[in-house]
């Protein structure tokens, strides 16, 4: 089985900050492990992936994400934040004994940066 | 949203009626996938499938059918059967081998209202 929560609903940090939006994971064997934007009204656009290989993935959008075998986790981060980062973010997560394709979404944080 | 189509963007449909929502893409990618998107609870798995004429059940697939007659179409029909079927509906696509193995593609989604 496999299973990703998102600790917080909500984030706000104040622009020009640094961000973290956490996400830890759950499988059996080894992750694969995304990052998904989504803008008010629109699909999910994706962020960066760790599939294997070095622990720090950069992405899109100059955001970053560190995978963390022994604590189960995957935060997603950025070292200074832009008002147009507001948007709500999905962490997901599929095992690699799964069926390719069937990957487990969390249930979301809503990312608010004020100017 | 990439090589994705939703239609239609905003869907009204009276209680007791089927609707069929309408996903196609243009991006070659064998695996197809179904969610539905509540306030609150991230994705939800509705159906996918990873091959023409081939599809499996997600997670809440009860009150909902689909059909892969071609690898650029999967409609989803939301019937009768579906005791609360308003939400936000989102389609997505991804290959199942290669570099992009399972990094999904989203449509723009399609807002369903029942009156």
């Amino acid at each position: 089985a496999q299973s990703v929560a998102q600790p917080e609903d909500q984030v706000n940090v104040a622009e020009g900050n640094p961000l973290t939006v956490k996400c830890t994971y759950s499988v059996s064997g080894n992750p694969y492990l995304f990052w998904y934007v989504q803008y008010p009204n629109r699909g999910l656009q994706f962020l960066l992936k760790y599939i294997t290989g070095d622990n720090l993935v950069k992405g899109s959008y100059g955001f970053e994400a560190e995978f963390n075998k022994s604590q189960t986790s995957f935060h997603l981060k950025k070292p200074s934040a832009l008002v147009s980062d507001s948007a709500l973010y999905f962490c997901a997560v599929r095992d690699m004994g799964t069926n390719a394709g069937k990957s487990t979404f969390g249930d979301g944080t809503t990312l608010t940066v004020k100017p | 949203d990439g090589g994705i189509t939703q239609s239609p963007k905003y869907l009204f449909r009276k209680e007791g009626q089927n609707v069929t929502l309408s996903c196609e893409q243009n991006l070659n990618h064998d695996a197809m996938y179904w969610y539905r998107q509540d306030p609150g609870q991230g994705l939800r798995l509705i159906y996918y499938s990873q091959i023409v004429n081939d599809f499996q059940k997600g997670d809440i697939a009860e009150g909902y059918s689909v059909s892969r007659e071609k690898k650029e179409s999967f409609p989803l029909t939301v019937t009768s059967a579906q005791k609360n079927p308003t939400a936000f509906y989102l389609c997505a696509s991804s290959e199942l081998s290669g570099a992009s193995t399972d990094t999904q593609y989203f449509g723009p989604g399609t807002r369903l209202t029942v009156l």
